[in-house]
């Protein structure tokens, strides 16, 4: 079946690290994959996406390049924030049968000024 | 622009009081609406999922249902609420296979 494994957490890095969260798939067919920050509190927000294999999704500073020979997509950020401190989910969708969504367990990032 | 709104944020209910969550959404049609329960620290558990009114599948056997009265109308319910059931419960909603967009949240304590 459809699976999503990332790091597990928390991850402390100092101001202006480079980051590196791990995720791994398992799916049928060609999935869209997504990665999603959850501050404190608050509903899970999109942070970047890719929907074939080698696109490569950014923003705000963060990367992840879909890479279908080693089913990965890894999140970097080259230099992070004190306001990165956040959870982070890897999330697959599957594109046959159920309109469902396959979420990692979250890996917590702390930031230390 | 496409929104999603659940409400109340925060609620803090007796055990074996009845539950009622809503979420609704505006500036789409025919969405795709989920409910997911994530207990403290962990991470989402999918409850239910919807692909039309009336259409509810169901992840986890449990004390809780789904209903979908209006095509951007989801509500979550309880009968008889347990300890268990604490936690911080999220309406999503997608179209088709692409991301979905997450509402803010409700805490729910059950006591």
């Amino acid at each position: 079946g459809n699976s999503v494994t990332q790091m597990e957490g928390p991850v402390t890095l100092s101001e202006e690290a480079f980051l590196t969260i791990n995720c791994t798939y398992t799916a049928t067919g060609y999935p869209s994959l997504f990665w999603y920050v959850q501050y404190p509190g608050e509903g899970l927000q999109l942070l970047l996406k890719a929907t074939k294999a080698d696109d490569k999704g950014s923003n705000k500073g963060f990367e992840a390049t879909y890479r279908k020979e080693t089913t990965s997509f890894h999140l970097e950020k080259g230099s992070v924030q004190v306001s990165d401190s956040a959870v982070y989910f890897c999330a697959l969708s599957t594109t046959s049968g159920t309109y469902k969504y396959i979420f990692g367990t979250g890996t917590r990032l702390k930031v230390l000024a | 622009s496409q929104t999603i709104h659940q409400w109340p944020a925060t609620l803090v209910q007796p055990v074996g009081s009845p539950l009622s969550l809503e979420c609704t959404v505006e500036g789409t049609s025919n969405p795709n609406l989920y409910w997911y329960r994530q207990a403290a620290g962990r991470g989402l558990q999918l409850l239910f999922y919807s692909v039309g009114i009336g259409q509810i599948s169901s992840e986890v056997p449990q004390n809780l249902s789904a209903s979908r009265p209006q095509d951007r109308q989801f509500i979550l319910s309880s009968k008889k609420l347990l300890l268990s059931d604490s936690g911080f419960y999220l309406c999503a909603f997608s179209r088709g296979f692409d991301e979905q967009f997450f509402g803010p949240g409700t805490r729910l304590t059950v006591l």
